[in-house]
């Protein structure tokens, strides 16, 4: 079966701090995809990254970076000196043919960074 | 045009009305998606249409009855709700339903039925 867990429910941090959120998978597939979405008070998911299973190569974008470790079934993003605009409740998410290539979400963190 | 728009952005309904949404994208992705999401909880698959023909029917009631009038459009007709039926209702569509190479999601409408 296909699961995703995110254990932090709610983080708040103070702007320019960095914050990383978690993200452990489940999945008996050997091919599968993980993927980041923000998800901001206007209700639209907006997709961040997605990531093969094949390809544990960190990466980064700007502020962003994502750390892929199959070992440990986990791929936590970090967000480096934070900003107000970065307030939102962000999904991890994992689709594979298990669950026929359908996207299964995490329950979500809702991050608040305060000014 | 790399969107997905849905309409309306925010519905009420009665219990006995008979309402619709409509989703619309031009990226010619033959996928698309209804999600629901509760507050404070993660979106959940409802339907899925790949190439105009449902795929998957995520056991749900029938009160919901999706459409798919051609490979742009996608609708979502709704009948004799429930209160328990609010929520916000997200439209996503994909390249193609067996390569996941990513959704793009439209900014969903938020449901309310008295």
């Amino acid at each position: 079966a296909q699961k995703v867990t995110q254990a932090q429910t709610e983080i708040s941090v103070v702007e320019k701090e960095d914050v990383t959120l978690d993200c452990v998978y489940e999945t008996r597939d050997t091919t599968y995809y993980l993927f980041w979405y923000k998800q901001p008070p206007s209700g639209e998911l907006v997709f961040l990254i997605r990531r093969n299973s094949f390809d544990e190569q960190n990466e980064i974008s700007g502020r962003y970076s994502w750390n892929f470790q199959k070992s440990t079934s986990s791929f936590n993003f970090t967000i480096t000196a934070s900003q107000v605009v970065d307030s939102a409740v962000y999904f991890c998410a994992l689709s594979g043919e298990t669950g026929a290539n359908n996207l299964f979400f995490g329950t979500g963190t809702r991050l608040t960074v305060i000014p | 045009d790399t969107e997905v728009t849905q309409t309306p952005k925010h519905l009420v309904m009665g219990m006995t009305n008979k309402k619709s949404l409509k989703c619309e994208q031009h990226m010619g992705h033959r996928a698309m998606y209804w999600y629901k999401q509760k507050a404070k909880k993660p979106p959940e698959l409802m339907f899925v249409y790949s190439y105009e023909k449902l795929s998957i029917n995520e056991s749900v009631p029938s009160r919901f009855s999706p459409e798919c009038p051609n490979s742009s459009l996608l609708n979502l007709h709704l009948h004799a709700l429930q209160p328990e039926d609010s929520a916000l209702y997200l439209c996503a569509s994909s390249q193609d339903w067996a390569e996941p190479y990513g959704y793009t999601f439209g900014s969903g409408t938020r449901l309310t039925v008295v």
